[in-house]
């Protein structure tokens, strides 16, 4: 199975910050990297495909970079609405694993 | 729009079996294109990926090694569905289940959308 890693696993932000969250895979995985976004109570919800796809009806702060095993999800301009958990997926072999998660909360 | 909604009992006792089932709207289960996935998500396990089923020319399952020997995952095209059966649950199963979509893009596969989410209480 291939293992991923987050980091950090927490951070505190302030509105109008910029954020970068690191994924790292345990073997190289091309681009078939994804990001979610979980808010408590809420299924996750597809942020970014294939590394760098922005979802359609995601806001264009959200942007992701990287292939191979090194990955990054960047939040530029932090909204109120962007205090969640967020978690990358690897979809290049089966079985599917998904990050640990990285909880973005008020500083 | 596609969406999915979960149904099904979220207490259980330890050896009984989880059953819930997913219907779809907006897709079909038989489609040539989409996966129709299980996944749970606890404190001590995070994200867990528990199987899926799909169509290509012929029925197909895949299941994580963790669950493969109690898992069942199938379609129901009467009803456009699909279920998730897990035989002898114990305490180590409580989580949230979550059923999936997953689609395959030119570089890429991802879940969406998702169901609302289930939580399934394993306690005597």
């Amino acid at each position: 199975d291939i293992q991923m890693t987050q980091s950090p696993s927490s951070l505190s932000a302030s509105v109008g910050d910029r954020v970068t969250i690191t994924c790292r895979t345990s073997q190289s995985i091309s681009s078939y990297l994804n990001w979610y976004q979980q808010k408590p109570g809420k299924a996750p919800k597809l942020l970014i495909y294939a590394a760098s796809s922005l979802q359609s009806g995601v806001p264009s702060r959200f942007s992701g970079s990287g292939s191979g095993t090194d990955f990054t999800l960047t939040i530029n301009i932090l909204q109120p609405e962007d205090f969640a958990t967020y978690y990358c997926q690897q979809s290049y072999s089966t079985p599917r694993t998904f990050g640990p998660g990285t909880k973005v909360d008020i500083k | 729009q596609v969406q999915l909604q979960q149904s099904g009992p979220g207490l259980l006792k330890p050896s009984q079996t989880l059953s819930l089932t997913c219907a779809i709207s907006g897709d079909s289960v038989s489609s040539n294109s989409a996966a129709w996935n299980w996944i749970r998500q606890s404190p001590s396990r995070g994200l867990e990926w528990l199987g899926r089923t799909y169509y290509r020319s012929k029925w197909n399952s895949d299941y994580a090694v963790s669950v493969k020997s109690r898992i069942i995952i199938n379609p129901d095209t009467s009803k456009n569905q699909f279920s998730l059966q897990l035989n002898s649950v114990t305490p180590e199963d409580t989580a949230v289940y979550y059923c999936a979509r997953s689609i395959t893009v030119l570089r890429g596969n991802y879940f969406d959308p998702w169901g609302q989410g289930t939580l399934v209480i394993v306690s005597s």
